[in-house]
Formats: structure tokens, C-alpha cells, sequence
């Protein structure tokens, strides 16, 4: 049972113009959510995380919301740019009694184009 | 600054063999994971140690045994590998619980 889903499996964006990627969950203990970058043939790299206690965290180009009444985060990317392109993962723990045991979305291919 | 390494990248095996793939960390975190990551699935969590001396399962342990050597080393075993265990593997490494993850960049192992 998945609790948590990344609907779109592939997104194309232009270059310069903002990417949208959206994740939903299912478990509302979660508290503690994360987004991931992964590139062909390498690991996955953290990009930027978000606690229940707000509702956005921004570093640079990347902006986390969360909906905690809709089960719903996204990840903003504003401009898109061609090293964007990734598959990206969203990330979901409860962090009182889960430890540390992240649920992972099925991931997101991103294909900024010029 | 190597960060998680993993061995080896690729891996070819028959139904029925063993193997181990290693994993190791030079950032001196205390908790180390191995997951799977399957094609329309999300990385799942196979074992996880949360320091040195303690492994406990994760969502899909079947099939597989851990060890943490040390602090910089967590392998994981497949006694008897069957077909379904085709996948990718990676090891995470994280300073403390609830902190995220670290990487290495994966083994592919396909069983035939």
C-alpha cells in the first residue's frame, strides 16, 4: 500500500519557465517530508525538506509547499534550467515513532527543454 | 570526499546463488540503510541500522540478511537469490535519525 504518490511520472517544461512537481500522502501522522534529485546511474541527492510545523521552506530556486489539510506537497522550480532534468522523489516520515523510516513516491521525470 | 561507496555497480547472478554487496561511509554518520528501487516504485526500505551493533527489518526484508561490520560499513546478503530480487540496491547513510539521506550511487543486480 503506497502511502505516498507522485501522479505524474514525467513533466516537460521550458527553459526558464517554472516546474511544478506534486506529491500526495495518505498517512497524516507524517510530519517530516523531503524532495530528491536523481540523475541516471547515480544515487539519489537531497534537494530540500519541510516539517508539518510550516507550510513553505525555500532554498534558491526551489520552493516546498505543504497542504496538511489536502495530504498534498509540491516542489516549485523557478527558472527551470537544463541541469534540471532528473527524476525527483518525494519523501515522507513520521518522526515520533517511525525512525527515521522514509516512504518513498515513485518519482517524477523532469525534461526541461531549451 | 567519497561520500557512500558502494560494491560492485553492476552484477550478473543464477537463481540460487549468494552474494553480498558492501557498503561503506567516510562521513562518520551512526545510521546506515539499504533499499530497493524498483521500476513504478519508490525506493523501498529493505534494513536499516539505526548505529553500530543494531540492524532492524524494514518494509521488504524477505530474502536478504544485514551486517553492520562497523561504524563505516553496513553489507547486505542475499543467501539464495531468486528472480524477483532483480533490482537496484542502495545504501544511505544519515548522521542521526530523521535527517536526510546520503546515497551511494547503486548496484544493479539482475538474477536469472
Amino acid at each position: 500500500d503506497q502511502q505516498v504518490k507522485q501522479n505524474s511520472p514525467s513533466l516537460s517544461v521550458q527553459e526558464g519557465r517554472i516546474s511544478i512537481l506534486n506529491c500526495d500522502y495518505t498517512n497524516s501522522m507524517f510530519d517530516y517530508f523531503l524532495w530528491y534529485k536523481k540523475y541516471p546511474a547515480e544515487g539519489p541527492t537531497f534537494l530540500i525538506s519541510i516539517s508539518s510545523i510550516k507550510d513553505k521552506n525555500e532554498d534558491g530556486r526551489f520552493t516546498v509547499f505543504l497542504n496538511k489539510s489536502a495530504k498534498h506537497l509540491s516542489l516549485h522550480i523557478v527558472p527551470s534550467q537544463p541541469g534540471d532534468s532528473a527524476v525527483y522523489f518525494c519523501a515522507a516520515s513520521r518522526t515520533t515513532d517511525s525512525w527515521g523510516k522514509f516512504q518513498f513516491g515513485a518519482g517524477t521525470q523532469v525534461v526541461v527543454t531549451p | 570526499n567519497a561520500g557512500v561507496t558502494q560494491t560492485p555497480k553492476f552484477q550478473v547472478l543464477k537463481t540460487g546463488q549468494s552474494m553480498t554487496l558492501q557498503c561503506a561511509q567516510d562521513m562518520n554518520h551512526n545510521s546506515m540503510y539499504w533499499y530497493r528501487q524498483d521500476p513504478g516504485m519508490g525506493l523501498r526500505l529493505i534494513y536499516y541500522s539505526a548505529s553500530e551493533g543494531t540492524t532492524d527489518k524494514g518494509e521488504v526484508p524477505n530474502g536478504y540478511n544485514v551486517s553492520r561490520l562497523n561504524k563505516r560499513e553496513f553489507s547486505l546478503r542475499l543467501e539464495s537469490a531468486a528472480p524477483s530480487q532483480t533490482s537496484v540496491y542502495f545504501c544511505a547513510s544519515s548522521e542521526i535519525r530523521d535527517q536526510p539521506q546520503h546515497f551511494g550511487d547503486g548496484t544493479r543486480l539482475s538474477i536469472l
